[in-house]
């Protein structure tokens, strides 16, 4: 049983250069998200999606693109990386979303420690 | 807009000695409320959750948490730590409308003295 499987662990990037994180569920999921996490900030909401071909932003989603093509995947790009983008980066998936159901369990990938000098 | 405060970002407990994490939530309306813990280099863990059905909730590992209208709290207790349960907590609320959006503390690191 996979879960939420994110790729890569880690990462290192020139600024200036792109990249896709993978995010990939395999428990028929509605929502997923992405996260970033930094050092005495708690988790930050940057993308979101609630159902194949709809995703909306989050609280911190300057520098980031996401689609949702199909249920299972949710890629995150960073388009032009900047230093500030050095953090961990989550994503989570769960039965909330179309459904309207608030209440169940997110379930989070590994995460993705990404380094941009 | 809601938001979540942790108070404290480390506490120190000695092993067998009584967990406290405390959280507030902003909402005057009671969201879904949520404890995850996350352990090094490891993505989040779901503790518990609040949903309205009891106000105490019991969870994984021996945690439980009480539900406080009146207090717009959510503390997380557990009786006896163990030198396993250091590691970094995570209060998070999600609102009624907010399609399963987590708002998150900043996180409580505990840890736990021989």
């Amino acid at each position: 049983n996979a879960g939420v499987t994110q790729t890569p662990k880690f990462q290192v990037l020139k600024t200036g250069q792109s990249m896709t994180l993978q995010c990939a569920q395999d428990m028929n999921h509605e929502y997923m998200s992405w996260y970033r996490q930094d050092p005495g900030m708690g988790l930050r909401l940057i993308h979101y999606s609630v159902g194949a071909g709809i995703t909306d932003q989050g609280e911190v989603p300057n520098g980031y693109n996401v689609s949702r093509s199909t249920t299972e995947d949710f890629p995150l790009r960073l388009l032009s990386a900047a230093p500030s983008q050095t953090s961990v980066y989550f994503c989570a998936s769960s039965y909330s979303g179309l459904r309207g159901s608030m209440n169940t369990e997110a379930f989070f990938g590994q995460g993705t420690r990404l380094t941009v000098v | 807009a809601q938001s979540v405060t942790q108070l404290g970002s480390h506490v120190s407990v000695s092993e067998g000695a009584l967990v406290l994490l405390r959280c507030n939530y902003s909402s005057s309306v009671p969201p879904y409320l949520f404890w995850y813990v996350q352990y090094p280099n490891q993505g989040l863990q779901l503790l518990l959750k609040y949903t309205s059905a009891a106000t105490l909730v019991k969870g994984i590992n021996g945690f439980e948490a009480e539900f406080k209208k009146s207090e717009t709290s959510f503390h997380l207790t557990k009786p006896s730590a163990h030198m396993s349960d250091a590691a970094e907590y995570f209060c998070a609320v999600s609102d009624v409308g907010s399609q399963g959006n987590l708002i998150f503390g900043k996180g409580t690191k505990l840890s736990v003295k021989p």
